[in-house]
């Protein structure tokens, strides 16, 4: 079973709104890393949060984690179209050396 | 630049014929990894390489070998592809793998006919 999972599986905003998705996990971890991916192409890191760590900031995201429900959150405000990508959270923690991703969320966001 | 190279992008094969896609990275990373992305399943991890000489199983290894003689390289080998081998896959490396970011390359759509 997968050790991260992602809700909702897609998720369609207009432009300027407020995208938010959440990664559940069933193990404890050291770290959460959320990352992006355009199209069949290689996935880009966004951010990495530390299990001692409750939230994070970068740019227009922000991620907050709560290891008490094993889950997190990625939040993107002021959504843009270039923004249209699928989001991909990956926890280590089942063994050491093993980085496992979740299904993802497929983000759309219209013009 | 920094980067991850696979080669190739894109490979159609038949079943049986040993194959091998390469992966390199110029960042000095310790960690490198090979996952899998298909339809519904996401990205599932095939192998991973804490350091030159270590390398690990991950969840879904059967049917691919790997091998990690430097730092820079780390190639998948399918030694008898099977059509349930046609996937995407994708290379990643970091410095470290607990608490760094992966590099990814730009992939390799692998069609097993």
């Amino acid at each position: 079973s997968q050790q991260g999972e992602e809700d909702p599986q897609a998720l369609s905003i207009q432009e300027g709104e407020n995208a938010t998705m959440n990664c559940s996990y069933k193990t404890s971890i050291n770290n959460l890393q959320w990352y992006r991916q355009n199209s069949g192409r290689g996935l880009v890191h966004l951010i990495l949060i530390r299990s001692n760590e409750r939230e994070k900031h970068s740019g227009r995201l922000r991620v907050t984690l709560d290891t008490s429900k094993k889950s997190s959150s990625l939040l993107i405000t002021a959504s843009r179209a270039a923004d249209t990508a699928s989001y991909f959270c990956a926890t280590d923690g089942t063994s050491y050396g093993k980085l496992t991703f979740g299904q993802g969320t497929i983000l759309t966001v219209h013009p | 630049e920094a980067q991850v190279t696979q080669n190739p992008r894109y490979l159609i094969t038949v079943t049986g014929k040993k194959l091998t896609v390469t992966c390199s990275q110029n960042m000095n990373h310790e960690y490198m990894s090979w996952y899998r992305q298909d339809p519904g399943l996401g990205l599932r991890q095939i192998y991973y390489s804490m350091n030159v000489e270590v390398t690990d199983k991950g969840d879904v290894p059967e049917g691919y070998k790997v091998s990690r003689k430097e730092k820079r390289n780390f190639p998948l080998i399918l030694e008898s592809p099977s059509p349930n081998q046609t996937s995407l896959y994708f290379c990643a490396s970091s410095r470290r793998q607990l608490d760094s970011p992966l590099h990814f390359g730009n992939g390799t759509r692998l069609t097993v006919t």
